[in-house]
């Protein structure tokens, strides 16, 4: 069974840095895409980043490029989000899931919370 | 990029059919066969319904089929039930090698 756990997320004051963590279990972690989705409060789903299964491709959305930094550690089955100069508006649930290279999530984690907030 | 449109909300009684629309351009709906769904209850994280335009995950029920035509794919559930009631969305691949989301469609039962 395909499980993707998100941490990492919790109360940040703007302007701070934050990395969040996905831990991979179930399927070959090293041969799967995988994807970075965030929702604000009340709000849609947002596609943020992703990266290829060896890690030497990044694909992100424009308005967020240059704060966002997807990574991933195969030989920890790991996907991660660096976020700097945190700002109001990145509060949101973020969600790490497995992709393929034509299907943005095809299984999701729980999501875990960031408050930018001071 | 512009998120893709779908109508704010769509409802129909048990047993109906309904169908969601996911309007966009040809650098992503119109331009690649990869146009997704996902469905999302209440606080609970998206489920994948429909992938490449028409296929459906293991799992999902055949009540769940999808279409596109030009830069429009096109979600549709048969039968409706109750426990589909949710907030439904499109993903698209885009000419940037990036992904695109629907602004979402919440579905109501009747």
């Amino acid at each position: 069974e395909v499980q993707l756990v998100e941490s990492g997320g919790g109360l940040v004051q703007p302007g701070g840095s934050l990395r969040l963590s996905c831990a991979a279990s179930g399927f070959t972690f090293s041969t799967y895409w995988m994807t970075w989705v965030r929702q604000s409060p009340g709000k849609g789903l947002e596609w943020v980043a992703n990266i290829k299964p060896d890690g030497h491709g990044k694909y992100y959305v424009d308005s967020l490029k240059g704060r966002f930094t997807i990574s991933r550690d195969n030989a920890k089955n790991s996907l991660y989000l660096e976020i700097n100069s945190l700002r109001a508006e990145d509060t949101a649930i973020y969600y790490c899931a497995r992709a393929t290279v034509a299907t943005a999530g095809t299984d999701w984690g729980q999501g875990t919370l960031v408050t930018v907030s001071s | 990029q512009s998120a893709l449109t779908q109508p704010a909300s769509v409802s129909g009684s048990p047993g109906q059919s309904i169908t969601i629309s996911c309007t966009g351009t040809s650098s992503d709906v119109g331009g690649y066969n990869y146009v997704s769904w996902c469905q999302q209850h209440p606080g609970k994280a998206p489920r994948l319904v429909v992938y490449d335009v028409t296929n459906r995950p293991s799992g999902v029920s055949n009540r769940f089929s999808g279409s596109k035509s030009g830069n429009t794919a096109s979600l549709t559930i048969s039968g409706l039930q109750a426990e589909d009631e949710a907030d439904y969305y499109c993903i698209s691949y885009t000419s940037s090698s990036t992904y695109v989301f629907g602004t979402g469609t919440k579905v109501t039962v009747l």
